[in-house]
């Protein structure tokens, strides 16, 4: 168990719908990342939030969008859904900002859109 | 723009042997490389790591060499054991500016007895 917890673990819906994925990082950790898993492809990085503030943004969409909280969870906006949206998403934390590159990976959420 | 390559899918290792599972990198901005293992409904977990400044890293079973005039770099695990069995994915970063992992595709590691 590492620590951080993602809700739901699965989710199914229709295209053109709209999604949100939850994440409880590690007691006490600021750093929230969020990646993407489409099928036989690696861990793409989404966006990363410290304290509260977008730090850091990969690959997302515009359809995508993320915030964290004051209570340091953080939430994933997915909307427009389409089919190529359908993926494992991760959250991922560590306590710093700026780390070597350890993170604290939870269970992920699977979206499958149909 | 694939900055961090497995080319191997899969690997097939008997119980015992030596598992050695191989990354390929183009980004020479990279100057820390890790390893991440991932068992099925679970997240990735933290293996090993190696900053740039060396060119091996042991923590018990498992070693990770890297090689920066090839950028390549490999997780050797002796002796293999069926718990080793998972998928491996291969990481680097950048120490300096945003911190964010770029993930290889990872391969598959079976074990068998």
């Amino acid at each position: 168990d590492s620590g951080v917890t993602q809700t739901p673990k699965h989710l199914i819906t229709a295209t053109g719908q709209r999604v949100t994925l939850r994440c409880s990082p590690r007691s006490g950790d600021l750093s929230v990342y969020w990646y993407q898993q489409s099928l036989d492809q690696g861990l793409q990085f989404l966006i990363q939030y410290y304290n509260g503030e977008e730090r850091a943004k990969g690959n997302i969409l515009e359809r995508f969008s993320a915030q964290q909280f004051p209570d340091l969870h953080s939430e994933l906006n997915l909307s427009s859904l389409e089919l190529g949206d359908s993926a494992l998403y991760f959250c991922a934390s560590s306590p710093r900002q700026q780390n070597t590159g350890e993170l604290f990976f939870g269970e992920g959420s699977r979206l499958t859109v149909l | 723009d694939q900055q961090v390559k497995q080319n191997s899918p899969s690997l097939s290792v008997q119980e015992g042997r030596i598992s050695i599972l191989n990354c390929d990198y183009t980004n020479s901005m990279f100057d820390y490389f890790l390893w991440y293992k991932k068992y099925p409904a679970e997240g990735p977990t933290f293996l090993i790591s190696i900053s740039s400044i060396k060119d091996k890293n042991e923590d018990g079973r498992f070693t990770v060499f890297l090689n920066k005039s090839a950028k390549h770099l490999s997780l050797h695990i002796v002796p293999s054991q069926p718990g080793d069995s998972a998928v491996y994915f291969c990481a680097a970063s950048r120490r300096q500016g945003a911190q964010k992992l770029v993930f290889g595709q990872g391969t598959r590691l079976t074990i068998n007895p």
